[in-house]
């Protein structure tokens, strides 16, 4: 139950390259899904969606939901060494719980 | 305060010990949750407060973990007969309402059990 699943686990690619990384959850009570960037300690927030098809987006980084088949995608777009980090994907319920995914690693090489 | 503050930063204990990790939310964020994430893992949900009470503890991993929000601001998470499995990252996280929107998160508490 409230399983949250990114894909891939890791993911090495070169200053430049457009990467996009996926998170797949579970339908109960479903509120919200959101993405965090950590890099060293505290996860920082990037998005919030919670409407199928719509597209969030910030810069180089943008983001869209789809309620039917359950899953999100973060797009980065000319990636930079800046961004380097884990991304992670949320899921949080209407009775307030937030539950995480394991991340993805991006490494982003010169 | 401006953000989630958490101490200490750092807490090497031996097993057995029993420890205490404080969190000081933003003001006036009614919500607070506490994580742990082990290396290579997303963090993995403890409990959330709503105000003083603990909304879901569902996520306590047994007794010998405990976390109160007194006056509905700053919470302890309270680990008792710590054992070396508990080593970890404690983070803390606030909102500003119960709807579990943004989370704003402190730098965390690293646990190391010995």
């Amino acid at each position: 139950e409230d399983k949250v699943v990114q894909s891939p686990l890791s993911l090495v690619v070169h200053e430049g390259d457009t990467v996009t990384l996926n998170c797949s959850y579970e339908v109960t009570n479903f509120r919200s899904l959101l993405w965090y960037k950590q890099e060293k300690k505290a996860p920082t927030f990037l998005f919030m969606l919670t409407s199928s098809g719509i597209e969030k987006k910030s810069g180089r980084l943008s983001s869209i939901l789809d309620k039917k088949e359950l899953f999100s995608i973060l797009n980065i777009t000319a990636t930079q060494t800046g961004d380097s980090a884990v991304y992670l994907c949320v899921r949080n319920t209407n009775a307030g719980k937030s539950t995480f995914g394991d991340g993805t690693t991006l490494t982003v090489k010169p | 305060g401006a953000g989630v503050s958490q101490t200490p930063s750092n807490k090497v204990t031996e097993k057995g010990k029993y420890v205490e990790l404080r969190c000081d939310p933003i003001s006036g964020h009614t919500a607070l949750y506490w994580y742990r994430q082990s290396l290579g893992q997303g963090p993995e949900f403890l409990i959330y407060f709503q105000g003083t009470g603990a909304a879901d503890d569902s996520g306590l991993p047994n007794d010998r973990f405990f976390a109160v929000r007194p006056e509905g601001s700053v919470s302890t998470l309270k680990i008792q007969r710590t054992e070396r499995g508990d080593s970890a990252v404690y983070l803390c996280a606030s909102s500003l309402t119960g709807s579990a929107g943004e989370l704003f998160f402190g730098e965390g508490s690293r646990l190391t059990v010995l």
